[in-house]
């Protein structure tokens, strides 16, 4: 069974400061990877997305995640967080007939 | 996101009540899905529908019925729900079921129910 931990509930970082949101999968096959974002009373919007190539991708909103097969991780980063990205992140395996599979989330909140 | 637009926004309704959610997407997707997210607990797959053919059905209860008349639009008809049921719905389309497609997302319906 496919399965997706986030470890960090909370993560508080300075406006301006580097991010980095952990996230580790569980997947039988060469999993398809996703990070998406939720801001408060919408729906979630697609980051980025990995399924093979280089293994580092670039998203919106300057945000780039690593896959690294061999230690199941596919982390998001961005260099210099603003304010406007405080919001719920959430990485997600699979997808097609199955759905995907998400992590509960981390809760980002950006401090002046 | 404006591709994909769920109805209503907020619901509140009692246990022997009987309404429905409906999704529409304009981004001439062929695969359509319904979520549920719970405080506290990762989004959950309900149902998934490609080419209006139900494929997948999560071991959701029965008061929860699914309905997608066309590629377009996706219903969740509810009845007798539980208070556990109050929840953020979720509904999200793709190109079709092939992995690489990426999932759209609308902004939700949130329900309570008394």
């Amino acid at each position: 069974a496919q399965s997706v931990t986030q470890p960090d509930i909370h993560i508080t970082v300075s406006e301006g400061a580097s991010l980095e949101l952990r996230c580790n999968y569980s997947y039988g096959a060469t999993p398809y990877l996703f990070w998406y974002v939720q801001s408060p009373g919408q729906g979630l919007q697609l980051l980025l997305k990995y399924f093979s190539g280089d293994t580092l991708v670039q998203g919106i909103k300057g945000f780039e995640a690593e896959f690294k097969r061999s230690q199941s991780s596919f982390n998001l980063r961005k260099p210099s967080v603003h304010w406007s990205d405080a919001a719920e992140y959430f990485c997600a395996v699979g997808g097609g007939a199955d759905g995907l599979t998400f992590g509960k989330g981390t809760h980002l909140i950006i401090q002046p | 996101e404006t591709g994909v637009t769920q109805t209503p926004r907020h619901l509140v309704m009692g246990m022997t009540n009987k309404k429905s959610l409906k999704c529409e997407q304009h981004l001439g997707h062929n695969a359509m899905y319904w979520y549920k997210q719970s405080a506290k607990k990762p989004l959950e797959l309900m149902f998934v529908y490609n080419f209006k053919e139900q494929t997948e059905n999560n071991s959701v209860p029965s008061r929860f019925s699914p309905e997608c008349p066309n590629s377009s639009h996706l219903f969740l008809h509810l009845h007798t729900l539980q208070p556990e049921d109050s929840a953020l719905y979720l509904c999200a389309s793709s190109q079709d079921w092939d992995r690489e497609q990426p999932q759209h997302f609308g902004d939700g319906t949130r329900l309570s129910i008394l």
